[in-house]
């Protein structure tokens, strides 16, 4: 079975804080990318990956970051929470060949207060 | 910029009916996808398609290219395929996608 993790499922944060969120898939994937997902707005790219070390922003990328120093794993960073950071967050991969089907993780739900 | 926009937003059935759901796109792509979500799951790919029709058990995907118009029909509709589900295109090389903002159906018993 093929298996994009997150590390954690709920999260809970102080505003201010460094927040870490991990995935890790198991496909040798080149792309993976971070989404946060809020209700009326549907799925926003934040940032994604096209190979190790190499990232390019998303459509909302600010009071983000990431790293991508092996290929299996694409981590996001908050790098001092905010409120307006509250949401899902959602990883997926995919193979650089066109066509290849999205593999999401479950989810990390994310509450800064 | 590629736009994509899914009708209806909200959909009711009973179970047993056959449902579509619609999805538009502005611009030409190289593939679009369908994806199902349930109720605080995760998200499950369904189908990617670039032309023509797909079919995997009661869900049947179709597109149109000229058209920029794709399709997601569910024969003999059941409650468990309540979910959200959201369409998205991909144009480009680098593989970012554009997303719809979602159908939820609820098939009721």
């Amino acid at each position: 079975d093929v298996k994009v993790t997150q590390s954690s499922r709920y999260l809970v944060k102080r505003t201010g804080e460094k927040v870490f969120l991990e995935c890790v898939q198991d496909m040798d994937h080149e792309n993976m990318f971070w989404y946060r997902q809020d209700p009326g707005l549907g799925l926003r790219l934040i940032y994604f990956s096209y190979d190790v070390k190499m990232k390019e922003k998303g459509d909302i990328p600010e009071g983000y970051s990431v790293s991508r120093e092996k290929k299996e794993r694409f981590s996001l960073i908050l790098e001092s929470a905010s409120t307006n950071q509250t949401s899902m967050y959602l990883c997926a991969s995919t193979a650089v060949t066109q066509g290849e089907k999205l593999f999401f993780g479950s989810g990390t739900q994310l509450s800064v207060l | 910029k590629n736009e994509v926009e899914q009708s209806p937003q909200n959909l009711t059935a009973q179970e047993g009916e056959f449902i579509t759901i619609n999805c538009s796109y502005s611009v030409g792509i190289s593939a679009l996808h369908w994806l199902q979500q349930h109720p605080g799951g995760g998200i499950v790919s369904l189908f990617m398609l670039s032309s023509g029709k797909k079919k995997h058990g009661r869900l049947i995907a179709t597109i149109n290219i000229q058209e920029k118009h794709s399709s997601l029909h569910i024969t003999a509709s059941h409650p468990r395929d309540s979910a959200v589900y959201i369409c998205a295109s991909t144009g480009g090389s680098n593989y970012k996608l554009t997303f719809g903002k979602g159908t939820l159906l609820t098939v009721n018993p």
